[in-house]
């Protein structure tokens, strides 16, 4: 059973507009979240992250957005930009979970058109 | 500064044959983690180290095995390939735990076993 979904497989945006990705989970313990994005032929990267005791995180042109009750989490994206376009996986994990086990989503694969 | 190393970069195996992953980082990272991605799924866990000498069970350990002799290498076994084991392997490392700092993220090891 999947416990981080990110039901849009892809999503497809224009140069200049906002892009919202978006990532729901079902464990109620998870308490720390993340957004990792990955080019081709390459490894994923870091991008922004936000613990269960905010609802907002953000750095530069990316914000994350976080809804407890709702068990849901938005990262948004303004302006968008061609080099923006990557598969984007959200994660989540939980205090006193592995050390290691971060749990991710499927990713969505997000096109910027110029 | 080469961050995280992964060799090699495509292999194919026959079933039944064996192989061995191997990972390095000179960042002077603690953790390092094996991940393996499949077609339409988020990264899995397969195994971790959480610093040299140690290893761990991740989320889909079964047909491997690690080894973490040095601080800055980490490397994945397979014992007797399966085509199950068809996989991108990513490899990753990180200053603390994987809530605590950025995952580095090799650029992987694309494995087709025939």
């Amino acid at each position: 059973d999947q416990q981080v979904k990110q039901n849009s497989p892809s999503l497809s945006v224009q140069e200049g507009r906002i892009s919202i990705l978006n990532c729901d989970y079902t464990n109620s313990m998870f308490d720390y979240f993340l957004w990792y994005k990955k080019y081709p032929a390459e490894g994923p990267t870091f991008l922004i992250s936000i613990s269960s005791i905010k609802d907002k995180n953000e750095d530069g042109r990316f914000t994350v957005f976080l809804n407890k009750s709702a068990k849901h989490l938005s990262l948004h994206i303004v302006p968008s930009q061609p080099g923006d376009s990557a598969v984007y996986f959200c994660a989540a994990d939980h205090y006193g979970g592995s050390q290691g086990n971060l749990i991710f989503g499927k990713g969505t694969k997000l096109s910027v058109k110029p | 500064n080469a961050g995280v190393t992964q060799t090699p970069k495509f292999r194919v195996l026959k079933t039944g044959q064996s192989m061995t992953l191997l990972c390095a980082q000179d960042m002077n990272h603690e953790y390092m983690y094996w991940y393996r991605q499949d077609p339409g799924m988020g990264l899995r866990l397969i195994h971790y180290s959480v610093g040299e000498g140690t290893t761990a069970k991740g989320e889909v350990p079964d047909g491997y095995n690690v080894s973490r002799l040095k601080k800055q290498n980490f490397l994945l076994g397979l014992e007797s390939a399966a085509p199950s084991q068809t996989s991108v392997y990513f490899c990753a490392s990180s200053a603390f735990t994987a809530r605590n700092s950025p995952l580095h993220f090799g650029n992987g090891t694309r494995l087709t076993v025939t």
